[in-house]
């Protein structure tokens, strides 16, 4: 059984940092591409990043880009964002999404989520 | 990068009744769509991938279809279960995006 399991979520003030992981496990980890995609709430799902299977292509949504980082440890089966200058409108509950498999960015198994709460 | 507009918002039905929600890609993403749904405080669930392709163990009444820029899915019959949010995705390229959201209300 696939299971995703996101930790590292909290209340952080504007302009600090924090790092999300996602424990992955019930398929081969080091085969698939992984994803982040957050949720404002009461808000639609955004898109933030995917980064490859072999951990050479690393994608990110312009909202982030060159704030987050997005990497993968295959020893561990995990997959981490590293979030920094972080902003009230990055408040969001984040998932943790496996893509479908090589090349088809569809999510089809998802994490529970972990709420980041950016306020002062 | 392509933006997706899905319609209606919100839709009221009842048990039973046929469901259809749209989407419409900002340009052409061949059959590069999938739907998700969403109950609340849930995480999302694969519906249909590839335009028109049900994820294993999806009831057959989710159906969808579409190509180029326009995309629908249908429920055949409403199921007290099926009272949720909907979106659209495209994999065409990156960035990824979503449709806004349908939330399909009793």
């Amino acid at each position: 059984e696939v299971q995703l399991l996101e930790s590292g979520g909290g209340l952080v003030q504007p302009g600090g940092s924090l790092r999300l992981s996602c424990a992955a496990s019930g398929f081969t980890f080091t085969s698939y591409a992984m994803s982040w995609v957050r949720q404002a709430p009461g808000k639609g799902l955004e898109w933030v990043s995917t980064i490859s299977s072999n951990t050479i292509g690393t994608y990110y949504a312009d909202s982030v880009k060159g704030r987050f980082t997005i990497s993968r440890d295959n020893s561990w089966n995990t997959v981490f964002l590293q979030m920094n200058s972080l902003r009230a409108d990055d408040s969001a509950v984040y998932f943790c999404a496996k893509l479908y498999k090589g090349g088809w960015y569809y999510f089809d198994y998802w994490g529970q989520g972990t709420l980041v709460t950016v306020s002062s | 990068d392509i933006q997706m507009t899905q319609s209606p918002s919100s839709v009221s039905a009842s048990v039973g009744d046929r469901v259809t929600i749209t989407c419409r890609a900002s340009q052409g993403i061949t059959s590069s769509v999938a739907w998700y749904q969403q109950r609340p405080g849930k995480a999302p669930k694969l519906l249909i991938y590839a335009a028109s392709t049900l994820q294993s163990g999806v009831p057959s009444r989710f159906s969808a279809s579409g190509s180029g820029t326009d995309f629908t899915l249908t429920i055949s019959s409403l199921q007290p279960e099926d009272f949720a949010t909907f979106y659209c995705q495209q994999a065409n390229s990156f960035p990824l995006s979503f449709g806004g959201g349908t939330k399909v209300e009793i």
